[in-house]
């Protein structure tokens, strides 16, 4: 697609549900980032696929956490037993393998409410 | 530990004033630098960035910014703000001797221009 696309757009949960955020990255883009955006604490680094390799999981907060990417595309963050401070918007980048001197494409973001 | 640092959280400024966002990073060796700006309700977009070459750099709508190798700093500027330019700016920095291809962003600085 154009760019990078994210759905949901807006999820509201009850504590202790899971949830399933979905990332589609601009095609081509073997490299994809999830980073999470809390108010006033700028973007915390989640995980990052590129292409086949294992993932670099070092930014998930806990085991609640998990991502998966099929087919070397669209991906999917899968946020267990949510709890109220998991509450923010969800961010996915993608970027052209080794590129990332171009910088990221970042999609809208999913704003996760945990009631 | 390796971080990026963005003072002044809150800034507010009056049409035509000069805007200065201080940049900071721990990392060492070779990095690659950027700006980018989230208008209110809308996606980050890449605003400038740096990898080598001249070391004041040109973005989209007047910003520039500067790299100072010496004091880690890569400040944003732009000589005479427009109420169009309200929005939260971040800092972000990819360090290639590490050998990652993440960012790490700063916190963000919100920036209200009063018409």
């Amino acid at each position: 697609g154009a760019g990078v696309s994210q759905s949901p757009s807006n999820k509201v949960t009850e504590k202790g549900k899971d949830v399933e955020l979905r990332c589609d990255p601009i095609s081509g883009h073997t490299a994809l980032y999830w980073y999470r955006q809390s108010l006033g604490q700028g973007l915390e680094f989640l995980i990052y696929f590129q292409g086949n390799s294992a993932p670099d999981k070092s930014g998930l907060p806990s085991d609640r956490f998990s991502a998966e990417r099929t087919g070397g595309s669209v991906s999917t963050l899968t946020i267990q037993r949510t709890q109220q401070e998991d509450s923010a918007v969800y961010l996915c980048a993608s970027s052209l393998a080794g590129q990332t001197n171009y910088g990221y494409t970042f999609g809208s973001g999913t704003r996760l409410t945990v009631v | 530990a390796q971080s990026v640092s963005q003072h002044n959280h809150h800034v507010i400024l009056s049409e035509a004033a000069s805007l200065e966002l201080g940049c900071n990073y721990s990392y060492g060796g070779t990095v690659n630098l950027f700006w980018y700006v989230q208008y209110p309700g809308q996606h980050l977009q890449l605003l400038l960035k740096y990898f080598s070459g001249d070391p004041l750099v040109k973005g989209i709508k007047g910003f520039e910014a500067e790299f100072i190798k010496s004091k880690f700093s890569f400040n944003l500027r732009k000589p005479s703000v427009q109420w169009s330019d309200t929005a939260e700016y971040f800092c972000a920095v990819n360090a290639l001797l590490h050998g990652n291809n993440r960012l790490a962003f700063g916190k963000g600085n919100q920036v209200v221009v009063i018409p």
